[in-house]
């Protein structure tokens, strides 16, 4: 079964500090793994896109690295701000004959406080 | 270029009503989705649409929720009648060819009192 699992489910950290999300999946057969930052009260909008032979991706302050081997991705965000308060989703797409099948994780909400 | 439109932003109806959610895809983008998404979860896919023609509505609960984009631009989904579990945000989001990155609308939030 095609499935996606992020964690932590929640997460609170001070303005300034690192921290990583993590995201594991079953899915097959891959196409590509998306990150979504969605703020609260808004659609989610996509930081980075990585496909199978990519292992790292950086968008600014925002790395995400895949390990296709292991089915499992990583989002790192680094000196974190106020503004980056908001649920981050892993999104995994599977080749399924001519079009692309998207399965969402549930997200990792993500506080930073002050 | 405006990003993805959806209408309207909150709609707080009592069980067994109709309601009804517009979405204007980004201008050009030919694949348009309809998800459902619970708080603390992510979207779930209810139906997914190549131009006019609905390719995905397996999981569109067909005996209350329906749906349609003619002529391949905008579209609406509809509940009839809808009932307390149906409170959630209702997402439009749009691509120019499924499997290319999807871009969200804000979402109706839909309350069933």
């Amino acid at each position: 079964k095609n499935q996606v699992e992020q964690s932590p489910q929640s997460l609170i950290i001070l303005e300034g500090k690192n921290c990583t999300l993590q995201c594991n999946y079953t899915v097959s057969p891959f196409s590509n793994l998306r990150w979504y930052k969605q703020d609260t009260g808004r659609g989610p909008v996509s930081l980075t896109i990585m496909t199978f032979s990519e292992n790292t991706k950086s968008n600014g302050r925002y790395t995400a690295t895949l390990d296709a081997d292991t089915k499992q991705s990583s989002l790192h965000i680094t000196a974190s701000q106020l503004s980056d308060s908001a649920s981050y989703i892993c999104v995994v797409s599977a080749k399924i004959s001519s079009y692309d099948k998207v399965i969402f994780g549930p997200g990792t909400s993500l506080s930073v406080i002050p | 270029e405006a990003g993805v439109v959806q209408s309207p932003r909150y709609k707080i109806i009592e069980k067994k009503q109709p309601v009804a959610f517009w979405c204007n895809p980004i201008s050009g983008h030919n694949t348009l989705y309809w998800y459902l998404q619970n708080l603390g979860q992510g979207p779930e896919l209810l139906i997914r649409y190549e131009n006019e023609e609905a390719v995905d509505d397996s999981q569109l609960p067909k005996d209350r929720f329906s749906a349609e984009r003619l002529k391949g631009v905008d579209s609406t989904l509809k509940i009839q009648p809808a009932e307390l579990g149906d409170s959630a945000v209702y997402l439009c989001a749009s691509s120019i060819t499924s499997g290319n990155e999807q871009f969200f609308g804000p979402g109706t939030r839909l309350t069933v009192l």
